[in-house]
């Protein structure tokens, strides 16, 4: 069945770049219809969606955080990463991966991701601190 | 975007009953795209329903789910020990995707 499995760094000082990647295996992400995420949760606290990608490499980002994030993918590899530029303390949370329930074709034709979540990778704490 | 509030906080209930949650909108969603997960300690949500009332593979009959437009519910219909924990709903109708603060289900 499918996996995903979150790796990266623990620990990143303020103002430096968080850095991530997923990766993927018991199945391919470069299959069509199939969107992938990131989503995070700070310590008791509830989730957050960061943005997905498709393995094309078209992105979408919540938002509030639009500003200091960029997602890629490597097919090559089966893996999709996370970068967040800038971080505070607010930053730190786990990070999890997952992979969107589906997709739809707007008006236009273009695929857009519908993006419920499964599976979960297992999550990584990353905390932000001197 | 879509504001979800989950109500209550907390409930707290014995094995063998049964346990409503709720979950309200902001706004309507569409076509129903509302999903709910359970989260136990130190672990990753696991999907339970997807599309309001679909359980996802594997998910115990004893989950269901109800509700359109802006007011869901999730059942659960005899607790079961391993139910304790905390439950997620999740817009994806709208992006960006939003969830809910979560309800615990704790053990009375």
């Amino acid at each position: 069945q499918l996996q995903l499995q979150e790796s990266g760094p623990g620990l990143v000082k303020p103002s430096e770049t968080l850095s991530l990647t997923c990766t993927v295996s018991s199945g391919s992400i470069s299959i069509s219809n199939y969107y992938w995420g990131w989503i995070r949760q700070p310590p008791g606290k509830g989730l957050e969606w960061i943005g997905s990608i498709y393995y094309s490499g078209d992105t979408y980002y919540t938002p509030s955080l639009k500003s200091r994030v960029t997602i890629s993918v490597d097919t090559s590899n089966n893996q999709f990463s996370l970068k967040l530029s800038s971080v505070t303390a607010a930053d730190t949370a786990v990070y999890y991966c997952a992979r969107c329930l589906r997709s739809y074709y707007d008006s236009s034709g273009s695929e857009k991701p519908r993006c419920g979540f499964d599976p979960w990778g297992q999550g990584t704490l990353v905390t932000v601190s001197s | 975007e879509i504001v979800l509030t989950q109500s209550p906080g907390t409930l707290s209930l014995s094995p063998g009953e049964r346990a409503t949650l709720s979950c309200r909108a902001s706004e309507p969603v569409s076509s129903s795209y509302l999903a709910w997960y359970q989260q136990k300690p130190g672990q990753a949500p696991r999907l339970l329903i997807y599309g309001a009332s679909t359980r996802a593979t594997g998910i115990p009959d004893r989950f269901s789910g109800s509700g359109s437009g802006t007011d869901f519910i999730l059942t659960i219909r005899r607790l079961d020990p391993e139910d304790f924990a905390v439950y997620h709903c999740q817009q994806y109708a709208t992006s960006p995707w939003t969830f809910g603060q979560g309800t615990k289900v704790e053990i009375k």
